[in-house]
């Protein structure tokens, strides 16, 4: 069965500190894995990743893909209160046809303190 | 341009009635998701259309759940005769068409008394 598995599931910072979120993953037929952030309801759209040891970078934030390990990481630097929120983490698998249904982690909630 | 919209943004009702859920996508976006999140739960897939037709409902969680898409635009989820478990965040999103990035609308928090 396809699963994604995140860590750690909740995470409680100091600003101005570095984190590491983690996203593992056991799906057949992978195509892509992606990061969202997730403040209030909507999940807003971070990174697509598809080859591996190539870093996406936006600002703080950091993502990298390590397909022979199956895995990915969210580095986050000089974290601010801004940042808390669930980070999810997803991958899509090739299927016949566009369908490109998502098989989603749980998140890390990462909670940043002043 | 305009992102994902969805209506209502929270709708509160009665156990035994029938809700209807709205998203209207990104424009040219042909591929709609629905997905539902409790609380404290990751995403929950419930169906994907591609244009009108839906070739994936796998999903539903029972047949009280439906969704249709009409000119491969604005869909609707429909809950008939809703139950206490019902009661989640429901979640619309939109992609290109073969493209895995998925773009969300606000939800509708649905509160089923």
């Amino acid at each position: 069965e396809d699963k994604v598995v995140q860590s750690p599931l909740s995470l409680v910072v100091h600003e101005g500190d570095t984190v590491t979120l983690n996203c593992s993953y056991e799906v057949t037929n992978f195509r892509s894995l992606l990061w969202y952030k997730q403040e209030k309801k909507a999940p807003t759209f971070l990174f697509m990743l598809t080859s591996s040891g190539i870093e996406k970078k936006s600002g703080r934030l950091s993502s990298i893909l390590d397909k022979k390990e199956l895995f990915s990481i969210l580095n986050i630097t000089a974290t601010q209160t801004g940042d808390s929120a669930v980070y999810l983490c997803a991958v899509a698998k090739s299927r016949a046809g566009n369908n490109r249904k998502l098989i989603w982690g749980l998140g890390t909630s990462l909670a940043v303190n002043p | 341009g305009a992102g994902v919209s969805q209506s209502p943004s929270n709708k509160v009702t009665e156990k035994g009635k029938d809700v209807e859920l709205r998203c209207d996508p990104i424009s040219g976006h042909t591929a709609l998701y629905w997905y539902r999140q409790s609380l404290g739960q990751g995403l929950e897939f419930l169906i994907y259309f591609q244009g009108n037709s839906a070739p994936d409902k796998s999903g539903l969680p029972s047949d009280r759940f439906s969704a249709e898409r009409t000119g491969g635009s604005v869909s609707t989820l429909t809950i008939q005769r809703t139950q206490q478990e019902d009661s989640a965040v429901y979640l619309c999103a939109s992609s290109l068409q073969a493209q895995d990035t998925q773009y969300f609308g606000p939800g509708t928090r649905l509160t089923v008394l």
